[in-house]
C-alpha cells in the first residue's frame, strides 16, 4: 500500500508561470512532511517542509502548503523557471522517523 | 558538493560477480541510509544504520550486505544479483536516526550508483 501518492507523473509549465505539484497521503498519523527536488544522475536534494500545525510554509519562491482534513499538499512554484526542471518528491516519516517517498513529478518549464 | 559522495557513479556487472558500493558522508550525520529507485516506482529504503547499528532491513534480500564500519562510511557489498536488481542506488545520511523526531530527520542524499546487472 503507497502510502505517499504523487497521481501526476509530469507537469509542463511557462516560464514565469506557477507550477503546482500535488501529493496526497493515506496515513493520517503523519505530523511532518517533506519535498526533494531531484536532477538526472543526482540524488534527491532537499527543498522545503511543512509541519501538520502549520497549514502553509513559504522561502522564496518555493510554498508548501498542507490540507490536513484531505490529506492533501501541494508544492506551489512562482515564478517558475528553467532550472526547476526536475523531478519532485513528496515525502513524509513514518511513525520511526523512515521518509516515505512519492513516485515523483516531472516538471518541466519550458521558456 | 552535496556532503555526501558515492562511488562508482555507474557499475556494470555480470550475476555472477562480487561489487561493493561505497558512501561517505562529510556532515557529521549519525544515521545513513541504503535507497533503491527503480524507474515509476517509490524510493525503496533498503537499511538504516543509526550510530553505526543497523536498526533496519526492510526485508531486502541476502545478495545485499551492508557495512558500516564507522558513522562516515557505508558499503553495500553485492552478489549473485539478478537483472531486476538494476536499479539507481542511494545513499543518505541524516543528522538524527530514526525514532529520535523529525527535527533533523531531513535526509541529504549521495548522487547515486546506477547499477546495471547483465
Amino acid at each position: 500500500d503507497q502510502q505517499v501518492k504523487q497521481n501526476s507523473p509530469s507537469l509542463s509549465v511557462q516560464e514565469g508561470r506557477i507550477s503546482i505539484l500535488n501529493c496526497d497521503y493515506t496515513n493520517s498519523m503523519f505530523d511532518y512532511f517533506l519535498w526533494y527536488k531531484k536532477y538526472p544522475a543526482e540524488g534527491p536534494t532537499f527543498l522545503i517542509s511543512i509541519s501538520s500545525i502549520k497549514d502553509k510554509n513559504e522561502d522564496g519562491r518555493f510554498t508548501v502548503f498542507l490540507n490536513k482534513s484531505a490529506k492533501h499538499l501541494s508544492l506551489h512554484i512562482v515564478p517558475s523557471q528553467p532550472g526547476d526542471s526536475a523531478v519532485y518528491f513528496c515525502a513524509a516519516p513514518d511513525n520511526t522517523d523512515k521518509l516515505i517517498f512519492g513516485t515523483g513529478t516531472r516538471l518541466q518549464v519550458f521558456p | 558538493e552535496t556532503g555526501v559522495t558515492q562511488t562508482p557513479r555507474h557499475l556494470v556487472m555480470g550475476m555472477t560477480n562480487k561489487k561493493s558500493l561505497k558512501c561517505e558522508q562529510h556532515l557529521g550525520h549519525n544515521a545513513m541510509y541504503w535507497y533503491k529507485q527503480s524507474a515509476k516506482k517509490p524510493l525503496e529504503l533498503m537499511f538504516v544504520y543509526s550510530l553505526e547499528e543497523r536498526v533496519e532491513n526492510n526485508s531486502v534480500p541476502s545478495r545485499f550486505s551492508p557495512e558500516c564500519p564507522n558513522s562516515s562510511h557505508l558499503f553495500l557489498h553485492l552478489h549473485t544479483l539478478q537483472p531486476e536488481d538494476s536499479a539507481l542506488y542511494l545513499c543518505a545520511s541524516s543528522r538524527k536516526g530514526p525514532g529520535t523526531g523529525v527535527d533533523g530527520s531531513e535526509a541529504f542524499f549521495g548522487q547515486g550508483t546506477r547499477l546495471t546487472v547483465v
